[in-house]
């Protein structure tokens, strides 16, 4: 297994287009988590699935945003049109809910960075 | 609401000394702690978790103590290294993970 694998690594657009992310988990895990990070901030939850079912999405995120996980393998973040407080480290990460330790440890995705020109 | 609090201003250490790093965090109670570190470009790395009934967790040079009354965990590194500097981000566990803005550290050798 290689990780968790996001593409594109890197998006540049115009602002009012449409962009679209991918998210290949690691396979034997069962959560997928989506966030969003700033320059000299923490990562911001967006949301997250358990297999197929989206459990939970953040108040914060515009309905610009969707995120789908289909079969509960890999998931797709899309943003419908892009503004430029959308420029952003989109980060995936995933878990084995309850894990060889019994909790919620996260592997992360190198990031897909996005430009809203 | 849920709030996470690092130190805000990056910390700069000689190389060989202990870097000492605060993570306090308001209105929950986390069943557990992780840490995780963050270079740039690159998504965050899980370093170490501790449990809300375990006072100090070790692994190598690392060290993580969690005291809830306080709502506070500290997090050591000591003989640090120049390789050591980073972003460290704390994250007091629930269902999702809620990170803190982290602290960044810089080791001068």
């Amino acid at each position: 297994d290689t990780g968790v694998s996001q593409d594109p690594r890197h998006k540049i657009t115009k602002r009012g287009q449409n962009v679209t992310f991918r998210c290949d988990p690691i396979s034997e895990h069962n959560r997928l988590y989506w966030y969003r990070q700033t320059l000299g901030q923490g990562p911001e939850f967006l949301t997250y699935f358990q297999n197929e079912a989206q459990l939970e999405k953040s108040r914060l995120l515009s309905d610009r945003f969707s995120a789908e996980r289909p079969k509960g393998s890999f998931s797709t973040l899309e943003i419908q049109r892009t503004e430029q407080g959308d420029s952003a480290m989109y980060l995936c990460a995933s878990s084995l809910e309850g894990g060889f330790t019994g909790a919620n440890v996260l592997t992360f995705g190198a990031g897909s960075r996005l430009t809203v020109l | 609401s849920q709030k996470i609090e690092q130190n805000s201003e990056a910390l700069n250490i000689q190389e060989g000394k202990t870097a000492t790093l605060t993570c306090n965090y308001t209105n929950y109670s986390p069943a557990y702690l992780q840490w995780y570190r963050q270079d740039p470009g690159r998504g965050p790395v899980f370093l170490l978790l501790i449990r809300e009934n375990e006072k100090e967790k070790r692994k190598e040079r690392l060290k993580v103590t969690f005291d809830t009354t306080l709502k506070q965990s500290l997090f050591h590194i000591t003989a640090s290294q120049p390789a050591d500097s980073a972003t460290y981000l704390c994250a007091p566990s629930g269902g999702k993970l809620i990170f803190g803005q982290g602290t960044e550290l810089s080791v001068k050798p």
